[in-house]
């Protein structure tokens, strides 16, 4: 079965601190894709990465870094210099490759994080 | 990526009545999804509508309390029906512009709460 752990239920970081939030997965599937997405207090759920399993390079966009790391089944968020409007919960998901229909997304439990001025 | 809109955003409804949400998109997409997240929760998906076909429902969702349509490839609703204060939830339609593994874009979310 496919899991998704995000241990860390709510997180607080001082404004221009970095933060990292760690999601962890479980699959059976050898291809599978990892997603991050950011819901703000206005509850629309905003896409931020997409990562499929034969891909580990790490990538940055902006202050966003994401370390995905297959021999641990981790795919980590970091965001450096955090700002006020960093602050959301942010949710890992999941998904397998089902060749001939969807494979629905797994998604974990979010993550809370409050940038504090 | 889609953009998507939902209406309503928000309402506040009795127990015992229905609602019913529209989502629409600005293009055709095959695959359309709806969840719902209680607070303080994740996201659960109760069904994958597909045009052209019955919705396919999540394990602990059934049709008579969730009636979705289909209509068209640019749009779908969701009735939350017989409602309940546990029904109290953000509803969100999504959708996988390229189906299959593509990713998935969000609606706004409907903000429901069953007094």
């Amino acid at each position: 079965a496919q899991k998704v752990t995000q241990a860390q239920t709510e997180i607080s970081v001082v404004e221009k601190e970095d933060v990292t939030l760690d999601c962890v997965y479980e699959t059976r599937d050898t291809t599978y894709y990892l997603f991050w997405y950011k819901q703000p207090p206005s509850g629309e759920l905003v896409f931020l990465i997409r990562r499929n399993s034969f891909d580990e390079q790490n990538e940055i966009s902006g202050r966003y870094s994401w370390n995905f790391q297959k021999s641990t089944s981790s795919f980590n968020f970091t965001i450096t210099a955090s700002q006020v409007v960093d602050s959301a919960v942010y949710f890992c998901a999941l998904s397998g490759d089902m060749k001939t229909s969807y494979d629905k997304v797994i998604f974990g439990p979010g993550t809370s994080l409050s940038v504090i001025p | 990526s889609a953009v998507i809109s939902q209406k309503p955003s928000r309402d506040i409804c009795q127990r015992g009545t229905s609602l019913t949400i529209q989502c629409q998109v600005d293009s055709q997409v095959t695959m359309m999804f709806w969840y719902r997240q209680q607070p303080g929760q994740s996201l659960t998906l109760i069904a994958t509508a597909n045009q052209g076909s019955e919705a396919t429902y999540e394990s602990g969702f059934v049709i008579d309390k969730f009636p979705i349509s289909r209509p068209n490839l640019t749009f779908s609703t969701l009735t939350v029906s017989n409602m309940s204060p546990e029904d109290s939830s953000i509803y969100l339609c999504s959708v996988a512009p390229s189906g299959g593994t593509d990713t998935q874009y969000f609606g706004p979310g409907t903000r429901l709460t069953v007094l």
